[in-house]
């Protein structure tokens, strides 16, 4: 079955510490997100991309990284610059590049300050 | 910052009643979608709808939108336990390349 994959599901990160979080699709989708939720919350994009080797940053984009080297993997670093981690991040892909299209999401990735 | 503001914040029904959930947004849209997410989980496409259209049907969901007064509802007949979840407006807010969600809605069915 198609779909977006995320791992791991629980992170924890220790002070100082980079952390990356995986995302796959095999949807063959252009465009991919990652997002941030805190609780109670909406989504709030960090990073987006729409095609490999090109990425822009969203509205919460200090203190986080990524990369697009091949199509179907957008993962993203949460650097030791982001002093408030601890959140539910959220990775999304549509097909095509224009947001007239549905968002297909993964599962997510919790991560949490040790 | 957030585009759309739902309302209400929290909703509590028993199964077989109608839920109502209200999206209000500022600038003007291309379009506006629904996504529904389960405690835990990603978010689920529910519908999409145009800036020109003003009303939208699946399964026992229904969509309206008036551009004039900036705001969507949502209405979900006869529900059930498994509906229950957090419901999110999403716009793309007159930008091609990003969405941007609203609060939510966290929607509690009980049988």
């Amino acid at each position: 079955d198609g779909g977006i994959t995320q791992s791991p599901k629980y992170l924890f990160r220790k002070e100082g510490q980079n952390v990356t979080l995986s995302c796959e699709q095999n949807l063959n989708h252009d465009a991919m997100y990652w997002y941030r939720q805190d609780p109670g919350q909406g989504l709030r994009l960090i990073y987006y991309s729409q095609i490999v080797n090109d990425f822009q940053k969203g509205d919460i984009a200090e203190g986080y990284s990524v990369s697009r080297e091949k199509k179907e993997s957008f993962p993203l670093t949460v650097t030791s610059a982001q002093k408030n981690p601890t959140a539910f991040y959220l990775c999304a892909s549509t097909r095509g590049t224009l947001i007239n299209q549905p968002q297909h999401f993964g599962d997510g990735t919790r991560l949490s300050i040790l | 910052s957030q585009q759309g503001e739902e309302d209400p914040q929290a909703l509590s029904i028993q199964e077989g009643e109608n839920a109502t959930m209200n999206c209000s947004y500022k600038t003007s849209i291309n379009n506006l979608q629904w996504y529904r997410q389960n405690s835990g989980r990603g978010l689920v496409h529910l519908i999409l709808i145009r800036s020109n259209e003003r009303e939208k049907h699946s399964g026992r969901l229904r969509v309206t939108l008036d551009t004039s007064k900036k705001s969507s509802s949502l209405l979900i007949t006869a529900s059930r336990a498994a509906d229950t979840a957090s419901y999110f407006c999403a716009t793309d807010a007159s930008s091609f390349q990003k969405l941007v969600f609203g609060t939510g809605t966290r929607l509690l069915v009980s049988p």
